[in-house]
């Protein structure tokens, strides 16, 4: 088992320009997870999937923002016309959630992808 | 919202010294995660701890679920133990299950 991977590790961008990032979960994990971390801060929900449904967005994720998981494997985040102020580390993390539901269920993270955008 | 409150936010130690880093949150909590996030950024998994006492190493944690705090413990510190610890709590039930972090302890260990 590889634990969860996300691609690229660095990524610098100029203002204005899209950017994609790729994350692949733990293999049998239904649960995926965006989180956002700045620089000094813990970090931030963004938005979750279940298999391939997107079940929750908080409002971090503007309209510039779009997430996508179409297999119900890996998944994408894409940042449309970057700002400065989107510099930040991208986390994904997975889970495996079963049912009858528990309450909660440990969540892995991957390296994450740091964005610094000119 | 929940609000997580960990102390303190800075700790710099002398290597084979304790330390006991606390977490406190302001609701009832479905999950308790401990991490530690090291200098490339990467937060490894410490303990899943919503309730009682584990122990894994020199690193244990206990977490009053009823009094609302956690406390991780690092015994005989090394300076491999630098970098953040984070505690995250989930609050969410059915459908949700989103993690909110504490503001982080920075622990230092010089030789």
């Amino acid at each position: 088992d590889t634990g969860v991977s996300q691609d690229p590790r660095h990524k610098i961008t100029k203002r204005g320009q899209n950017v994609t990032f790729r994350c692949d979960p733990i293999s049998e994990h239904n649960r995926l997870y965006w989180y956002r971390q700045t620089l000094g801060q813990g970090p931030e929900f963004l938005t979750y999937f279940q298999n391939e449904a997107q079940l929750e967005k908080s409002r971090l994720l503007s309209d510039r923002f779009s997430a996508e998981r179409p297999k119900g494997s890996f998944s994408t985040l894409e940042i449309q016309r970057t700002e400065q102020g989107d510099s930040a580390m991208y986390l994904c993390a997975s889970s495996l959630v079963s049912f009858p539901r528990r309450p909660s269920y440990e969540q892995y993270f991957g390296p994450g992808t740091r964005l610094t955008v000119t | 919202g929940i609000q997580v409150e960990q102390s303190p936010p800075d700790l710099i130690l002398q290597e084979g010294a304790n330390s006991t880093l606390r977490c406190n949150f302001s609701d009832s909590v479905n999950n308790l995660q401990w991490f530690h996030q090291n200098p490339w950024g990467q937060l490894i998994n410490l303990f899943y701890i919503p309730s009682g006492t584990k122990q894994n190493g020199r690193l244990s944690a206990t977490t009053v679920a009823t009094e609302r705090y956690s406390l991780l413990y690092i015994s005989s510190s090394q300076t491999t133990d630098s970098g953040v610890y984070f505690c995250a709590v989930d609050v969410g039930w059915w459908d949700t299950d989103k993690l909110i972090f504490g503001t982080g302890t920075r622990l230092q260990v010089f030789p």
